[in-house]
């Protein structure tokens, strides 16, 4: 089955930005759709964003539209989300997921911690 | 604010069933979108309980159930063991926000 690792997370000041990275397993990797999503401390669940296994389409939570951006590089098997302007209420963990807009989710990462310091 | 509301806790006594509803409106579950069932256990990443058409992945014993009326969906647990104890989150689609939606969670305690 194939995994999902996540890296990039740390601790960040209001207003800067910082990479997220979701590596796979799997060499059919290149044809999932990928999300993230993220988990505030003691929240639930909130999805942030999509991308179509070729990365023609590229979806996004309001909350993150014009801050975030997702991107793909299908030979190192890998998505990536790159978070500028952060937020203190970006402040969660961020997992990515393979899974189609309308379907469900899995498998799931482990989750990368992100956390802007105001 | 979630858009699919879940009650923040349930509780029950090992060997009980019990119920956590997901209630959404015609946009997402009432639109008939599929609604999918997560297990979140302590410190870890959710992990999927019920896909499509109500479906158990490989592993997942058959205790777990899910069914759906009108705009609202419930996942049922039958003989509650000590390892179900986490919290179990519900998602669908909506097609107002052109987005996924989940609920805002609900913690399972095993008396």
């Amino acid at each position: 089955e194939m995994q999902l690792v996540e890296s990039g997370g740390g601790l960040v000041k209001s207003g800067g930005s910082l990479r997220l990275s979701c590596t796979a397993s799997e060499l059919r990797f290149k044809v999932y759709n990928v999300n993230w999503l993220r988990q505030a401390p003691g929240k639930g669940l909130e999805w942030v964003s999509s991308i179509t296994g070729s990365g023609t389409y590229i979806y996004y939570a309001d909350s993150v539209k014009g801050r975030f951006t997702i991107s793909r590089d299908n030979a190192r098997n890998s998505v990536y989300l790159q978070m500028n302007s952060l937020r203190a209420d970006d402040t969660a963990v961020y997992y990515c997921a393979k899974g189609d807009l309308g379907d469900w989710f899995d498998p799931w990462g482990q989750g990368t911690l992100v956390t802007v310091s105001s | 604010q979630s858009v699919l509301t879940q009650p923040p806790s349930v509780s029950g006594a090992p060997g009980q069933r019990v119920t956590i509803s997901c209630t959404g409106s015609s946009s997402n579950i009432g639109a008939g979108y599929d609604v999918y069932w997560y297990q979140q256990l302590p410190g870890s990443a959710p992990k999927l309980l019920i896909s499509g058409n109500n479906n158990r992945p490989s592993g997942i014993p058959d205790r777990f159930s899910a069914s759906k009326s009108g705009a609202s969906a419930s996942l049922a647990i039958s003989g509650l063991q000590a390892e179900d104890e986490a919290d179990y989150h519900c998602h669908s689609y909506d097609s107002s926000l052109s987005g996924v939606v989940f609920g805002g969670g609900t913690k399972l305690t095993v008396l």
